[in-house]
């Protein structure tokens, strides 16, 4: 069974470039959060998505956007990237089922991403 | 808004020794309570969980207990080994479901001297 899966691993962009990272969920988990964690900190909520919709976000711009498709799968996307983006984005998932009433969320990898 | 303050580090510690992380929350309502380990070029996982006051989440030999009256979440280990060397992460979620989103701490890195 698959955990979480996210790619790619690294990203390299420059300054006002576009960047879409992608995250599979556990298999069976319906809920998708991405966080993002920059150097030496934790992790800051981004947004979170459930049935194709965004159902809460964090304190980020508009220039951070997503999108969740119907096999659960997700895809964060940043516009116009500022040096400070840079950091590891991690996806998390949970929910779907018997586990709908668990707050555990599973997390990918993670995805670097340097913005020079 | 809610929020978790742990302690800072770095942390180094010889194998063998006592662990303690002190962590401390700020909450309205009944949060859960989560201690997240990340290895060196890994994410995040798991460690262990409480979900309500004066419970206690074990696993790996590393126990929490959950303490309302003084709002703490301290990680505790009675012998830590050179493996356990992580950065280790305190967070609460402000409810009991899939859609609750996780607040972490700033994280204190762990180093264990052989």
């Amino acid at each position: 069974d698959a955990g979480v899966t996210q790619s790619p691993t690294h990203l390299i962009k420059t300054r006002g470039q576009q960047v879409t990272l992608r995250c599979s969920p556990k298999s069976g988990h319906d809920t998708v959060s991405w966080y993002q964690q920059a150097l030496g900190q934790g992790p800051q909520f981004i947004f979170q998505y459930y049935e194709e919709e965004e159902r809460q976000r964090g304190n980020f711009p508009d220039r951070f956007s997503g999108h969740q498709f119907p096999n659960y799968s997700s895809e964060l996307n940043v516009n116009a990237l500022l040096l400070g983006d840079s950091a590891l984005y991690l996806c998390a998932s949970s929910g779907g089922g018997s586990e709908s009433y668990t707050d555990t969320q599973y997390f990918g990898p993670g995805t670097r991403l340097t913005v020079l | 808004g809610n929020s978790v303050t742990q302690m800072e580090g770095p942390v180094t510690l010889s194998e063998e020794a006592f662990l303690t992380i002190n962590c401390t929350y700020t909450a309205t309502g009944y949060p859960s309570l989560f201690w997240y380990v990340q290895y060196p070029g890994e994410g995040l996982q798991l460690l262990l969980k409480a979900t309500k006051a004066d419970d206690k989440g074990s696993n790996k030999g590393f126990e929490a207990t959950y303490r309302k009256e003084t709002t703490s979440f301290h990680l505790e280990k009675g012998s830590v080994q050179v493996s356990d060397s992580a950065v280790y992460f305190c967070a609460l979620t402000e409810g009991y479901s899939s859609a609750s989103k996780i607040i972490f701490g700033s994280g204190t890195r762990l180093s264990i001297r052989p």
